[in-house]
């Protein structure tokens, strides 16, 4: 199976600040990557697809980079609400897999 | 409004059996491929399975070693999971996701989740 990393597993930062997010996978997908935003008690929501395309209606400070094997989540200018856990989910196989996630917490 | 509610989640013993579903409205729901995502408790997202529009493709995650088995009634517009030999490391909320039929087939449409607890 086709694992995936992420780093950092988490971080702070405060509102407004640019946070970058990188997701790794053990051989190349190509750009077959989603990016997923959780918040407590509430089930994954589709941020990113294809690696770079914006789901609608996810504001544009998202955005998502990389192909083959490294892979990147930026929020440009992080607001309160941002506050969740973000998961990278590979498609390149017929067994899909996500990334151990990353918790953003805002200072 | 496309939605998705799962029903079946429940507190079950070691070894005995379980049956999912996953009812859709607002979609036409012959139309998707569907999947199963599992999060422990305090855990990360964990895809289970994923059955084609028509039941052709059927995948599964290594981990489940052949005790889980997906299915779908297009007529009735629901995804099942009958999960079988259930372990206290099944105890997860489970969720059904629609997988879109865009590049990076992404779940885009998620229900919210039916927790599963295997315990003596």
């Amino acid at each position: 199976d086709i694992q995936m990393t992420q780093s950092p597993t988490s971080l702070s930062a405060s509102v407004g600040d640019r946070v970058t997010i990188t997701c790794r996978a053990s051989e190349s997908i190509s750009r077959f990557l989603n990016w997923y935003q959780q918040k407590p008690g509430k089930a994954p929501k589709l941020l990113i697809y294809a690696a770079s395309s914006l789901q609608s209606e996810v504001p544009s400070r998202f955005s998502g980079g990389g192909s083959g094997t490294d892979f990147t989540l930026t929020i440009s200018s992080l607001q309160p609400e941002d506050s969740a856990t973000y998961y990278c989910q590979q498609s390149y196989s017929t067994v899909f897999t996500f990334g151990p996630g990353t918790k953003v917490e805002i200072k | 409004e496309v939605q998705l509610v799962e029903s079946g989640g429940g507190l079950v013993k070691p070894g005995e059996s379980l049956r999912l579903s996953c009812a859709a409205s607002g979609l036409s729901f012959s139309s998707y491929n569907m999947n199963w995502v599992r999060q422990a408790p305090g855990k990360g997202l964990e895809w289970v399975s994923s059955i084609s529009r028509s039941s052709t493709y059927i995948y599964y995650a290594d981990s489940l070693k052949g005790r889980f088995t997906i299915s779908r009634d297009n007529a009735k517009n629901s995804l099942y999971l009958q999960m079988n030999s259930l372990r206290a490391e099944d105890t997860a909320v489970y969720y059904c996701a629609r997988e879109l039929v865009e590049p990076g087939t992404p779940f885009d449409t998620w229900g919210q989740g039916t927790l599963v607890t295997v315990s003596s």
